[in-house]
């Protein structure tokens, strides 16, 4: 089946620092979705991409979708403590379908 | 409700037992999904219903898990026979149209199987 994997799978960053991450898959996907996990909760959608190109900013956060439909990255800027969490890149697992495949997660951790 | 609800929020059964996880949807969101997380991975998909009709279930590992959504808000989730494999936190999520690329999560359900 369809996998997404991302990458850096954790990161050990200063508050203050930018980050980026990215999600690559084998297959091309038509719309790319980013999610954050705080412990103990469900995923909560932070941007959305429709279109190959496509570059999408939410306050902070900028992502793109890459040019050949099978990359996507997510840049953070100016980290600040409650940007801790687990990121998940995910999108539907084909045109039409609505079940979305989920990436391999990558955690963001703030050192003191 | 303002969110997508689930209940109960921690289950813990012993291997065999039969559980049902509940999931109160946002009010009139159209579509349904049941997914499930292991540990230190992303969710991965169970089912899907839209309203009432249950129009994927690829997803269910075995024939021990059954979901319905007989009117089309309110959905349950049945495992029988709990394995300790099952031990994991199930999401549902529910979108407001059809093409529901835009879906909203509750806080899941941890079950353990001891």
């Amino acid at each position: 089946g369809q996998q997404l994997n991302q990458s850096p799978q954790s990161m050990f960053i200063q508050e203050g620092e930018d980050v980026s991450m990215n999600c690559t898959s084998s297959s091309i996907f038509n719309t790319w979705l980013w999610y954050k996990q705080d412990p103990g909760e469900g995923p909560v959608l932070l941007i959305a991409l429709y279109k190959a190109g496509e570059l999408t900013s939410n306050g902070r956060l900028t992502a793109q979708f890459g040019i050949t439909r099978k990359d996507s990255f997510l840049n953070i800027s100016a980290s600040i403590p409650s940007d801790v969490g687990i990121y998940f890149c995910a999108g539907p697992t084909r045109f039409g379908n609505e079940k979305l495949t989920f990436g391999t997660g990558t955690r963001l951790t703030i050192i003191p | 409700g303002a969110g997508v609800s689930q209940s109960p929020r921690y289950k813990v059964a012993k291997r065999g037992q039969d559980v049902a996880l509940r999931c109160d949807p946002i009010s009139g969101h159209v579509s349904l999904f049941w997914y499930q997380q292991a540990l230190g991975q992303g969710p991965e998909f169970l089912t899907y219903f839209q309203n009432e009709a249950q129009l994927d279930k690829s997803g269910l590992p075995s024939d021990r898990f059954f979901a319905e959504r007989p009117e089309g808000s309110v959905s349950t989730l049945k495992i029988q026979r709990t394995q300790q494999e099952d031990s994991a936190v199930y999401l549902c999520a529910s979108s407001l149209v059809v093409r529901g690329d835009i879906q909203y999560f509750g806080a899941g359900t941890r079950l353990s199987v001891l």
